[in-house]
């Protein structure tokens, strides 16, 4: 089954950078796109950022646009989210996601079926 | 960017009864090439991750009970648990990817009364 496993969350000071990493299992990695999402403490989900499944593509929210970085390594079946310039805003539990793909149809859906369980950053001084 | 809007923020339902969410978005997320609508639903419990619910606004993902339903096309779209069990007690959020950004709706929270 569907395993996504993020790591590298922690506190970090306003300003500073974070490296987010999301180990995937379960799938063919390399076939699908992958997203993060984020939720705030006590608030609703907001979408961050999605890579294609080659890593050529690749979208951001407005509030991170300029600031954080989303790749991919399909060799080693990871996800990453660099996160520069860091703000108190950015405090939340991020989530990594596969999207769902293209289905029996062949109708391709950005939308995520599977998610992590979330790795908390904490943007304090 | 396409805004969602979901309502009630909350929702109090008796065990048995019937609860209904809505959703509205900003701009059609109807293709007219497919006639499909990109529409998802995702519930969140308490200190878990989302699970997706629904997609193409109304069709229920694998494992998903059968008392979850989801209508709707355009811009008006609504979740309904025909029997409300216990387990169900969660917050809910519509999703467009109709478009990027996939934005998610403020989430609907659904208590037992």
């Amino acid at each position: 089954q569907v395993q996504l496993v993020e790591s590298g969350g922690g506190v970090v000071q306003p300003g500073r950078s974070l490296r987010l990493s999301c180990a995937a299992s379960g799938f063919t990695f390399s076939s699908y796109g992958m997203h993060w999402v984020r939720q705030a403490p006590g608030k609703g989900l907001e979408w961050v950022a999605v890579i294609s499944f080659d890593g050529t593509k690749k979208y951001y929210a407005d509030s991170v646009k300029g600031r954080f970085t989303i790749s991919r390594d399909n060799s080693k079946n990871t996800l990453y989210l660099q996160m520069n310039s860091q703000r108190a805003e950015d405090t939340a539990v991020y989530y990594c996601a596969k999207e769902r793909g293209t289905d029996s149809s062949g109708y391709y859906q950005l939308t995520p079926d599977s998610w992590g369980q979330g790795t908390l950053v904490t943007v304090s001084s | 960017d396409i805004v969602m809007t979901q309502s009630p923020d909350s929702l109090a339902v008796s065990l048995g009864e019937r609860a209904t969410i809505n959703c509205k978005s900003s701009q059609s997320v109807l293709y007219s090439s497919n006639n499909k609508n990109y529409l998802a639903w995702f519930q969140q419990k308490p200190g878990q991750p989302p699970k997706l619910l629904i997609y193409w606004a109304s069709t229920r993902e694998s494992g998903v009970p059968d008392r979850f339903s989801g209508s709707g096309s355009g811009t008006d779209f609504t979740l309904t648990i025909s029997s409300l069990q216990a387990e169900d007690v969660a917050v809910y959020y519509c999703q467009q990817y109709f478009s990027t950004p996939p934005a998610f709706g403020q989430g609907t929270k659904l208590e037992i009364k």
